[in-house]
């Protein structure tokens, strides 16, 4: 079946960067997004991806896209405290299905 | 434009007790899902509709109910609740024709639910 995996937990020193992995298994993937959830809150779009990009990029934001190993990563660039958060890694298949990884915690260090 | 709201907030039940999740959203989504959210489990789906009228099961239906009455509302219920209901439940929508990008969801703030 489907399915999106992520590691549980990641921590980083403040200013260095935090690359969060993702891999999945459904091929016909269109769209694969990264989402934020902040303590006590829902999860926001952070970005996405088309299936047809390698990569993108929006300011401190890079997302990497390899479709044959259907591998997906966040890097955050000069992490910051306020990048402390849970980091979902999502995919939309071609029938709309949204599948959701378990979440990366990111824990900053001083 | 506020968005996904969820009401309420917190509760505390006991078991055996029901009660009612309230979302709205004021977006025009067609799509409207529940979610809850349990330690080193991701989010689970619970139910979900795609269009007014319409409800489906998701990954952990049971022990819920749902009704789409109306679009911009989508109704969680628990008839009867147990301490294995006890989690974060999180309401999203996504989808309206205007999308430029497909199936990106707007979550709400969250439910805390306690069942003792």
């Amino acid at each position: 079946g489907e399915d999106v995996e992520q590691s549980l937990f990641l921590s980083v020193r403040e200013g260095d960067s935090s690359v969060i992995n993702c891999t999945y298994t459904d091929s016909s993937s269109t769209y694969l997004y990264w989402y934020k959830q902040e303590p006590g809150a829902g999860l926001q779009l952070l970005t996405y991806i088309f299936s047809n990009m390698d990569m993108k990029q929006d300011q401190r934001l890079t997302v990497l896209l390899n479709k044959k190993d259907k591998h997906l990563s966040l890097r955050i660039a000069d992490t910051q405290t306020g990048d402390s958060a849970i980091y979902f890694c999502a995919e939309a298949n071609r029938d709309d299905k949204i599948i959701f990884g378990k979440g990366t915690r990111l824990h900053i260090l001083p | 434009n506020a968005g996904v709201t969820q009401t309420p907030k917190f509760r505390v039940l006991k078991t055996g007790q029901s009660m009612t999740l309230l979302c709205a959203q004021d977006m025009n989504h067609e799509y409207m899902y529940w979610y809850r959210q349990d330690p080193g489990m991701g989010l689970r789906l619970i139910h979900y509709s795609v269009g007014e009228g319409t409800t489906a099961k998701g990954e952990v239906p049971d022990g819920y109910n749902v009704s789409r009455l109306k679009k911009q509302n989508f109704l969680l219920g628990l008839e009867s609740a147990a301490p294995s209901q006890t989690s974060v439940y999180f309401c999203a929508s996504s989808y309206s024709v205007r999308d430029r990008v497909k199936n990106i969801q707007y979550f709400g703030a969250g439910t805390r639910l306690s069942v003792l």
